[in-house]
């Protein structure tokens, strides 16, 4: 099993720019996650998905946009990026246990 | 809404001492994860604790929800150089099925050899 897989694992942009950061994992899990991790600020979510087919804002949703493409895959897309948006970006999946498998994260830097 | 704070923010200590992290949490919790990242990789998860009076050890780290469950303590004995690292604490806020987990801000561990 690889768990859980991010890609690509560094990007950068321009403002403006668009991108989309990929997910997937191999675990069967009903439950993914996409966090931003900011220093001094630990890791906040961003958009979940409960099952396949259904996806819900978290904390910090604004100015990203979230397909479950199915099971497997979560994608996290970026329409105009902007220099607020550099961060670290973790996937994360859950199954019904209480805890959650994070990916290896993206570097994400917004010029 | 909830937060958790940990405490301290850094910590250096010499190999072999002993050290604790805090987590504390505004409003009761239902779910509290310890994670540890070492710097410029992933979350590898600890351990959980659900009940208050819990507690969970695994090899030198031992994890402590208290009775009122607001606060977790993660306690490291003989700390070694591969106890570095950023450990994060994480918290379920309420009972519903998404496990929307917030977290605290983190705190860095350096253990000097």
């Amino acid at each position: 099993n690889a768990g859980v897989t991010q890609t690509p694992k560094f990007q950068v942009l321009k403002t403006g720019q668009s991108m989309t950061l990929q997910c997937a994992q191999d675990m069967n899990h009903n439950s993914m996650y996409w966090y931003r991790q900011d220093p001094g600020m630990g890791l906040r979510l961003i958009y979940y998905s409960a099952s396949e087919g259904t996806t819900d804002k978290g904390e910090v949703p604004n100015g990203y946009n979230v397909s479950r493409l199915n099971k497997r895959e979560f994608s996290l897309r970026l329409e105009s990026a902007a220099p607020s948006q550099t961060s670290v970006y973790f996937c994360a999946s859950r199954l019904t246990s209480y805890e959650q498998y994070f990916g290896p994260g993206t570097r994400l830097t917004v010029t | 809404s909830q937060e958790l704070e940990q405490s301290p923010q850094s910590l250096i200590v010499q190999e072999g001492k002993n050290l604790t992290i805090n987590c504390t949490s505004s409003k009761t919790l239902y779910g509290l994860y310890w994670y540890k990242q070492k710097y410029g990789e992933g979350l590898i998860f600890l351990m959980m604790l659900q009940k208050g009076g819990e507690e969970k050890s695994h090899e030198k780290i031992t994890a402590k929800l208290d009775e009122k469950k607001q606060q977790s303590s993660l306690h490291i004995t003989a700390s070694q150089p591969s106890h570095a690292g950023i450990y994060l604490c994480g918290a379920v806020p309420r009972m519903d099925s998404s496990y929307k987990l917030i977290f605290g801000s983190g705190t860095r561990l350096l253990v000097r050899p």
